[in-house]
């Protein structure tokens, strides 16, 4: 079956540096999305990675490694507005998105 | 600019009372989505629509049924609700069918069924 892991919580503090894992199998790969998603609102996108490698924007920077099936996104300069659930997601080869039950991130001051 | 618009918000609903959430986006996109999000498990797709006149069935069909007559509107019926449909409801747009892009969604529609 398809599977997409992360873990159900973190806890990190403000000001500093979190990497919130995502690992997957699932029949082909055509792309990894990571979304936030704050408590009671609709998930918005972060990014996607196609290709191996990290992609950095601003703050937030997201890597994929499509031989391990691994990606991680690393929130840098935590602030309290971070605290949100973040939502991993791939596409597989029938073009169908597959969702991980999402990482709800806690920051603390 | 709007994107996509779920109407009602939040609904509480007797069981066996059938009820429609409605979603239109002004975007022009083809594919359009209807998903479904309980605590602890992850977006679960329902329906989805990759263009209009078209329809399919996602993981969670049982219970629910769509019509895409234009590009613009996607509604979501529920024929006789039962509590185990009791979730957060939300649709969701994409450009076309590859999902290899950004997907935009609607707000969400809060739904309780007693």
């Amino acid at each position: 079956g398809q599977n997409i892991d992360q873990p159900t919580e973190m806890t990190a503090t403000e000001g500093a540096i979190v990497q919130i894992n995502c690992t997957y199998q699932t029949s082909g790969f055509n792309g990894l999305f990571w979304y936030q998603q704050h408590a009671g609102e609709a998930p918005t996108f972060l990014s996607y990675n196609v290709l191996d490698g990290l992609e950095e924007k601003g703050r937030f920077s997201s890597f994929l490694s499509r031989s391990k099936g691994y990606s991680y996104l690393l929130l840098k300069e935590l602030q309290m507005k971070d605290s949100a659930s973040y939502l991993c997601a791939v596409t597989d080869s029938n073009y169908q998105l597959i969702w991980g039950a999402g990482t709800k991130l806690i920051i603390k001051p | 600019t709007a994107g996509i618009t779920q109407a009602p918000t939040s609904q509480i609903l007797a069981a066996g009372r059938s009820m429609t959430l409605r979603c239109t986006q002004d975007m022009r996109h083809n594919a359009m989505y209807w998903y479904r999000q309980d605590l602890g498990l992850g977006l679960r797709l329902i329906h989805y629509s990759n263009t209009a006149g078209t329809t399919g069935k996602g993981e969670v069909p049982d219970g629910y049924s769509v019509s895409r007559a234009n590009t613009d509107d996607f509604p979501l019926t529920l024929a006789s609700a039962v509590p185990s449909q009791t979730s957060v409801y939300f649709c969701a747009s994409h450009v076309d069918s590859s999902n290899t892009g950004e997907l935009f969604f609607g707000e969400g529609s809060r739904l309780t069924v007693l």
